[in-house]
């Protein structure tokens, strides 16, 4: 089975502080994606990757940016957080390998909150 | 812009009966679809894909794909107070890109 692990399940941080997310996938996945989820909103796509140190912005890349040293691990980062990025961050990984249709598998979400 | 609109719930169903739940799709290029299934504070979690027309069953769970008319369904059978969530519908695209577009969900609420 595809696990997707994030180094979190709840956060607190203050305005302004620098705030890392970290997801951990352990098939091999080529392609990572940060979602933020918020009611009434739906999942947005904040990031991908489709390879290490290969990022592309998703709709709503302001305020955030993300790191891929490693094929496993994709980072999101919120570079001075702001109470309007309160909300729950979800990572998920998808093969693109050969008959694969791309399913996404996510991990349990991160909901953070900023005072 | 790409777009999947779902059905507005909330939808209310009795314990035993059967769930419809609806998807609609705007890129007639999609290739792929899939429904999650989340519980309410947790994340989504992959129960159904399909890929080629018609009906894909899977357990209580049936899915039905019509590309000319742009649809998705999504059927629960003999439907338990344990199915009640969120059901979201995702589309991939055509071409190489590897996004999901996501519908916003509906909320089915089985009642015993």
């Amino acid at each position: 089975d595809v696990k997707v692990t994030q180094s979190s399940r709840y956060l607190v941080k203050r305005t302004g502080e620098k705030v890392f997310l970290e997801c951990v996938q352990d098939m091999d996945h080529e392609n990572m994606f940060w979602y933020r989820q918020d009611p009434g909103l739906g999942l947005r796509l904040i990031y991908f990757s489709y390879d290490v140190k290969m990022k592309e912005k998703g709709d709503i890349p302001e305020g955030y940016s993300v790191s891929r040293e490693k094929k496993e691990r994709f980072s999101l980062i919120l570079e001075s957080a702001s109470t309007n990025q309160t909300s729950m961050y979800l990572c998920a990984s998808t093969d693109r390998g050969q008959g694969s249709h791309n399913e996404q598998f996510f991990g349990p979400g991160t909901r953070l909150t900023v005072l | 812009q790409k777009e999947v609109e779902q059905n507005s719930g909330p939808l209310s169903v009795p314990e035993g009966a059967i769930a419809s739940l609806n998807c609609t799709y705007s890129d007639r290029g999609s290739q792929s679809f899939f429904w999650y299934r989340q519980y309410s504070g947790k994340s989504p979690e992959l129960i159904m894909s399909i890929y080629s027309n018609g009906d894909k069953e899977d357990g209580r769970f049936t899915a039905q794909l019509n590309k000319a008319s742009q649809y998705v369904s999504l059927l629960i059978r003999d439907s338990q107070p344990s199915d009640s969530a969120t059901y979201l519908c995702a589309v991939k695209g055509g071409g190489s890109n590897y996004k999901l577009t996501f519908g916003k969900g509906t909320l089915l609420t089985v009642n015993p």
